[in-house]
């Protein structure tokens, strides 16, 4: 079956614009986390959905950062006035429900660069 | 807080050897400890995970770990490496079932296989 899928692959963007990225987790699946990924500070959790609400948002480092659910499915992460340290590579996961012993299944990611 | 360290950033091995890649762990309630790898460019995988149960757990590609609460450890061994085993490893611990399953990942360690 389909797994979580990500869009775009790619993005580089100018210091300052608005970017959005995309995920569409696994069919089913009503957990939804987004990660960031970066050299200096490893892979960190930014927030997480159950169904279209997020319980969890304290790995956001700023208000800049916003992300959605709609339809309990689509999730999409919002980046505002995008600055050199926001580039990273982001990873969506879903899992089965938001129970910690449940598996979580990754996307290949966004790559963001911001210039 | 949770944390987790993985000891060594970088580990390299003949094909043929042990593979031993350490993780320690640290949380307040008994923990969901996961193993995850990552081939370049792509998402991450499960390999192996324990929630209760046998403290031995065996996982994907002859990778097996074992939990020990007394040393809050949860290395990572496969009796002998292949090629194919080269990629990023992270260990990761979850808290309970009613946290909402957030992962606290270590920084990661990149093995290498030597022909």
């Amino acid at each position: 079956g389909a797994g979580v899928s990500q869009s775009p692959s790619n993005k580089v963007t100018e210091k300052g614009k608005d970017v959005e990225l995309r995920c569409d987790p696994i069919s089913g699946h009503t957990a939804l986390y987004w990660y960031r990924q970066s050299l200096g500070q490893g892979l960190e959790f930014l927030i997480y959905f159950q169904g279209n609400s997020a319980p969890d948002k304290s790995g956001l480092p700023s208000d800049r950062f916003s992300a959605e659910r709609t339809g309990g499915s689509v999730s999409t992460l919002t980046i505002q006035r995008t600055q050199q340290e926001d580039s990273a590579v982001y990873l969506c996961a879903s899992s089965l429900d938001g129970r910690g012993h449940n598996e979580q299944f990754f996307g290949p990611g966004t790559r963001l660069t911001v210039l | 807080a949770q944390s987790v360290t993985q000891l060594g950033s970088h580990v390299s091995v003949s094909e043929g050897a042990l593979v031993l890649l350490r993780c320690n762990y640290s949380s307040s309630v008994p923990p969901y400890l996961f193993w995850y790898v990552q081939y370049p460019n792509q998402g991450l995988q499960l390999l192996l995970k324990y929630t209760t149960g046998a403290t031995l757990v065996k996982g994907i590609n002859g990778f097996e770990a074992e939990f020990k609460k007394s040393e809050t450890s949860f290395h990572l061994t496969k009796p002998s490496a292949h090629m194919s085993d080269a990629a990023e490893y992270f260990c990761a611990v979850s808290e309970g079932d009613n946290q909402g399953g957030k992962l606290i990942f270590g920084q990661g360690t990149e093995l290498s296989v030597k022909p």
